[in-house]
C-alpha cells in the first residue's frame, strides 16, 4: 500500500522560507508518477501548487511559479517543497499528492496533510 | 489556464436523495483528465472518479460522472451519512492543472 507522509516545520514567520518534505513509502519515487504538492487554505477549496517528475522535471502553478521550487530525492525516496517570501496568505494544509498521468490522470493516494501557519 | 466552475456551491439533502453536482469549464477539457474527489472535514481529498466517468477502486456504484466538453456532471443516486462531504472537480492540461472550487453536500 503506497502512504504518504508530509513533515517539517509547522510555523514560518512572515518572509521567510516554508520547507516540507514528502515521504514515500510503498511505491518508488522512481517510477513513472508525477508527485505533487496541492494546499488548501483554512475553509477554502484546493490549489495545486506543483509538480515534479521522476527525471527532475518540474510544472508550477503560474500564480506561485517565483516562489516555489519542488526537488526529488531518490535516495532518500522522497520529495520536497520549497515556498519563499511567505506571507499569512500562504497559512494552508499541505498535502503531498501522487499524480498519475497517462491515459488518464489522477491524484492518489495523498499525504495526510501538515498545517503550516505563517505568523510572527 | 482552464478555469472549473462548480454549481451549486453547496446543496443540503436527506439521506436516500439524489445529488446532482455540476462542473463547468471555461474552455474544452479532455475528458480522460477530469476528475472528481470527495473532501471530508479534516481529511485529505479521496479519489472518486477518473476520465470523466470511470470509478476508481473500491468507490460504490451509486456514485457516477459524465458529462464532456466542458460540461461535466457527478450523480449520488441514494446519499449515505457518509457521502455528506465537499466534491471538488480538477482537470488536467498537459502541464497546468485546476481544481474547481468545490460544492459542500450537507444534511438537510
Amino acid at each position: 500500500q503506497v502512504q504518504l507522509q508530509e513533515s517539517g516545520p509547522r510555523l514560518v514567520e512572515p518572509s521567510g522560507t516554508l520547507s516540507l518534505t514528502c515521504a514515500v513509502s510503498g511505491d518508488s519515487i522512481i517510477n513513472t508518477h508525477y508527485w505533487s504538492w496541492v494546499r488548501q487554505a483554512p475553509g477554502n477549496g484546493l490549489q495545486w501548487i506543483g509538480h515534479i517528475y521522476l527525471t527532475g522535471k518540474t510544472n508550477y502553478n503560474p500564480s506561485l511559479k517565483s516562489r516555489v521550487t519542488i526537488t526529488i530525492d531518490r535516495s532518500k525516496n522522497q520529495f520536497s517543497l520549497t515556498l519563499t517570501s511567505v506571507t499569512v496568505a500562504d497559512t494552508a494544509v499541505y498535502f503531498c499528492a501522487r499524480m498519475l498521468v497517462g491515459a488518464y490522470s489522477w491524484f492518489d493516494p495523498w499525504g495526510q496533510g501538515a498545517l503550516v501557519t505563517v505568523s510572527a | 489556464e482552464i478555469v472549473l466552475t462548480q454549481s451549486p456551491g453547496a446543496l443540503s439533502l436527506s439521506p436516500g436523495e439524489r445529488a446532482t453536482l455540476s462542473c463547468r469549464a471555461s474552455q474544452t477539457v479532455i475528458s480522460d483528465y477530469l476528475t472528481w474527489y470527495q473532501q471530508r472535514p479534516g481529511q485529505a481529498p479521496r479519489l472518486l472518479i477518473y476520465g470523466a466517468s470511470r470509478r476508481a477502486t473500491g468507490i460504490p456504484d451509486r456514485f457516477s460522472g459524465s458529462g464532456s466538453g466542458t460540461d461535466f456532471t457527478l450523480t449520488i443516486s441514494r446519499l449515505e451519512p457518509e457521502d455528506f462531504a465537499v466534491y471538488y472537480c480538477q482537470q488536467y492540461d498537459t502541464s497546468t492543472l485546476t481544481f474547481g472550487p468545490g460544492t459542500k453536500v450537507d444534511i438537510k
